[in-house]
C-alpha cells in the first residue's frame, strides 16, 4: 500500500496567517491527491481534488500544488473558520490518507 | 441534493456484530462506489472497504477481511456495512462516502458511532 505522511502534525497560527502544509507519498502517485477538511466530530469535506483544483464553493484562500509525490495544501489567510483537522489522500492505487494536520489558533 | 444519510448510534458488547445503513439520495445510486471509513477517537481516517451498487463487487481492506461484510439493496439505493466479532477497539466513527468523479470522496455521510463495551 502507498503511504502517506503529513507534516507537520500539528500546527499553531493566528488569523491572517499563510500555512502551508505538506503530504509525501512514499511512491509515484501522479496527480491522484485530494484535501479534505475535517471539524470535531463531524465528516470530512472535499476541498480539492486532482492536486489543485478547488472544489465549488471552497475558498479561494485555499490552494494546492505538487507533483509525483510531494504535495502541498496552502491556506493564503487564515479565517476563524479555518482551523480544523485537514487530511491528504491518494487515490492512485487502493485509497489511503494521511494522518491528518491539526491547525490549532495561536 | 445529494446526500446519504446513516443509520443511527449502536452501543454493542464485545464479540457481537452491528449492521450500518447508508442511504443515497438525489443522485443514481448505481452509478458511484460507496467506501466505508471509519475513525476511532483521537485517530484519523482508516479505509475499511467499498462495495460497487451495480453489480455488489466488493473489496475488503487486509485489516478487516474476516469480519467486515458490505452489501447493497439497489431498490432501497442503500448500502449496508456489517461487522463482527467486535472488540473495544473497534469503538469509533464508521461513514460512508460516495467515491465520486475526480477519484475523490466527494460525499460523506454523517457517521455512525459504534459504541463496543462490556
Amino acid at each position: 500500500d502507498i503511504q502517506m505522511t503529513q507534516s507537520p502534525s500539528s500546527l499553531s497560527a493566528s488569523v491572517g496567517d499563510r500555512v502551508t502544509i505538506t503530504c509525501r507519498a512514499n511512491q509515484y502517485i501522479s496527480n491522484y491527491l485530494n484535501w479534505y477538511q475535517q471539524k470535531a466530530g463531524k465528516a470530512p469535506k472535499l476541498l480539492i481534488y486532482s492536486v489543485s483544483s478547488l472544489r465549488s464553493g471552497v475558498p479561494s484562500r485555499f490552494s494546492g500544488s505538487g507533483s509525483g509525490t510531494d504535495f502541498t495544501l496552502t491556506i493564503s489567510s487564515l479565517q476563524p473558520e479555518d482551523f480544523a483537522t485537514y487530511y491528504c489522500q491518494q487515490s492512485y492505487s487502493t485509497p489511503g490518507f494521511g494522518q491528518g494536520t491539526r491547525l490549532e489558533i495561536k | 441534493q445529494v446526500l446519504l444519510i446513516q443509520s443511527g448510534a449502536e452501543v454493542k458488547k464485545p464479540g457481537a456484530s452491528v449492521k450500518v445503513s447508508c442511504k443515497a439520495s438525489g443522485y443514481t445510486f448505481t452509478d458511484y462506489y460507496i467506501y466505508w471509513v471509519r475513525q476511532a477517537p483521537g485517530h484519523g481516517l482508516e479505509w475499511m472497504g467499498w462495495i460497487n451498487p451495480q453489480d455488489g463487487g466488493i473489496k475488503y481492506a487486509q485489516n478487516f477481511r474476516g469480519r467486515v461484510t458490505m452489501t447493497r439493496d439497489t431498490s432501497l439505493s442503500t448500502a449496508y456495512m456489517e461487522l463482527s466479532g467486535l472488540r473495544s477497539d473497534d469503538t469509533a466513527l464508521y461513514f460512508c462516502v460516495r467515491y465520486g468523479d475526480y477519484f475523490s470522496f466527494d460525499v460523506w455521510g454523517p457517521g455512525t458511532v459504534i459504541t463496543v463495551s462490556s
